[in-house]
């Protein structure tokens, strides 16, 4: 079946610094990838995605590409600020028929000034 | 622009108690979907309605009943409540039947503690 590895949290960095959170996956065919972000009291939002391989998401300084090869699709952002923290999800859909998107663990960030 | 909303947004129950979670969507999506969020569990799909008029099983449906009520609506219920469905319930409803495009749009979420 599908499933989505995400790094553990919390992940814990000064204003500026560069952010990296992991994500790999397993899925049958050519998946769909997703980031989504939940901010503290809030349902979760779509951050950026990528439908097919060496695809770059981007959005809100947030990029991640789609590596086929490795699996992966690791979140990035250059300078983050104290407004990012939040919990990231890392999701995935197969895009078999009807599909339903297969999310990750989480990760939360916090982010000190 | 209400997009998805939930209520009751806090609720306690006891035991063998049932309530319904209501979950209404004002953007004319076709699809909607019931999840549940747990610590160190991530997101977890109970159940998901393609179109008005379908329902299907998710991963984890033991426990619960689903309504599509109509385009808009979607409940979920609980007949029995158990400990073990303590939990942060989030109705989400997308454009397409489907998510190959991804924008699952989430509402505020409902958490629901069973004593």
């Amino acid at each position: 079946g599908n499933s989505v590895t995400q790094m553990e949290g919390p992940v814990t960095l000064s204003e500026e610094a560069f952010l990296t959170i992991n994500c790999t996956y397993t899925a049958t065919g050519y998946p769909s990838l997703f980031w989504y972000v939940q901010y503290p009291g809030e349902g979760l939002q779509l951050l950026l995605k990528a439908t097919k391989a060496d695809d770059k998401g981007s959005n809100k300084g947030f990029e991640a590409t789609y590596r086929k090869e490795t699996t992966s699709f690791h979140l990035e952002k250059g300078s983050v600020q104290v407004s990012d923290s939040a919990v990231y999800f890392c999701a995935l859909s197969d895009n078999s028929g009807y599909s339903t998107l297969t999310f990750g663990k989480g990760t939360m960030l916090l982010v000190s000034p | 622009n209400a997009g998805v909303t939930q209520t009751p947004k806090f609720q306690v129950l006891k035991t063998g108690q049932s309530m319904t979670l209501q979950c209404a969507q004002d953007m004319n999506h076709n699809s909607m979907y019931w999840y549940r969020q747990d610590p160190g569990m991530g997101l977890r799909l109970i159940y998901y309605s393609a179109s008005e008029g379908t329902t299907d099983k998710g991963e984890v449906p033991n426990g619960y009943n689903v309504s599509r009520l109509n385009k808009r609506e979607f409940s979920l219920r609980l007949e029995s409540a158990a400990p073990s469905q303590t939990s942060v319930y989030f109705c989400a409803s997308s454009a397409t039947s489907g998510v190959t495009t991804g924008e699952l749009f989430f509402g505020e979420g409902s958490r629901l503690t069973v004593l």
